[in-house]
């Protein structure tokens, strides 16, 4: 799987929206775009996935760049329970059993 | 409800006892892995399963074995434990289906502390 860029770290206030980037310059067609987050002492949980169109569920927003290049996870209110570590990761379509691959992800505080 | 459990959820071992973590799903998915999570680090993944009697290592698989004996289980197990095993463990399951997108569901994690 492809690799990918994130920030460390990220600090948003309460109740405000959230851009968590992730680049991946080196994506390929048929990579699907995934996104976890774990809260402290827990596993992580699933968050959102998408190929090439933006995409929208109850708990975030994807966003993704034109040349796919690029995606941008979108919390629209974060909450104290938001924070946690954000990971990013690409998933070849094709690959659908293999293990995923966590690199070390974007540590999100939020400050009330 | 479906969930996946880990136990234990703690557990204090000393250097060489034998130490197995169980990880139990109720999904009837077919794929199972196990990684474990250092302070500051990412996960890492140590053995996979595809469904009963396949196994597969990992990233990080020396000093672990694991058996699937069956599809709601992949204990693992650590042969002669070491200080280097200390760690969070994190066992994850995922639905095998063509086109599926491969969604992993996590336990909660054991921690271990090899003294």
């Amino acid at each position: 799987d492809a690799k990918t860029t994130q920030p460390n770290s990220m600090e948003s206030n309460e109740e405000e929206p959230v851009h968590l980037p992730c680049n991946h310059s080196t994506i390929s067609g048929t990579d699907y775009i995934h996104w976890y987050r774990q809260l402290p002492s827990q596993g992580p949980e699933y968050v959102i996935h998408g190929l090439t169109s933006n995409v929208n569920n109850r708990m975030a927003s994807l966003a993704i760049a034109e040349d796919r290049k690029s995606s941008t996870l979108i919390l629209h209110r974060a909450t104290l329970r938001d924070a946690a570590v954000y990971y990013c990761i690409l998933r070849d379509r094709n690959s659908g059993n293999t293990p995923l691959v966590f690199g070390k992800g974007t540590r999100l505080s939020v400050i009330a | 409800d479906a969930e996946i459990t880990q136990s234990p959820r703690h557990k204090i071992t000393e250097t060489g006892r034998q130490v197995t973590l169980a990880c139990h799903q109720t999904w009837n998915h077919n794929n199972m892995f196990w990684y474990r999570q250092d302070l500051g680090h990412g996960l890492r993944l140590i053995h996979y399963s595809y469904g009963v009697h396949d196994t597969n290592k990992g990233e990080v698989s020396d000093g672990y074995s694991v058996s699937r004996s069956n599809t709601e289980d992949l204990p693992l197990t650590l042969e002669s434990a070491a200080s280097s095993q200390t760690s969070v463990y994190f066992c994850a399951s995922s639905e095998s289906k063509s086109g599926n997108t491969g969604e992993l569901f996590f336990g909660e994690g054991s921690r271990l502390t090899v003294l």
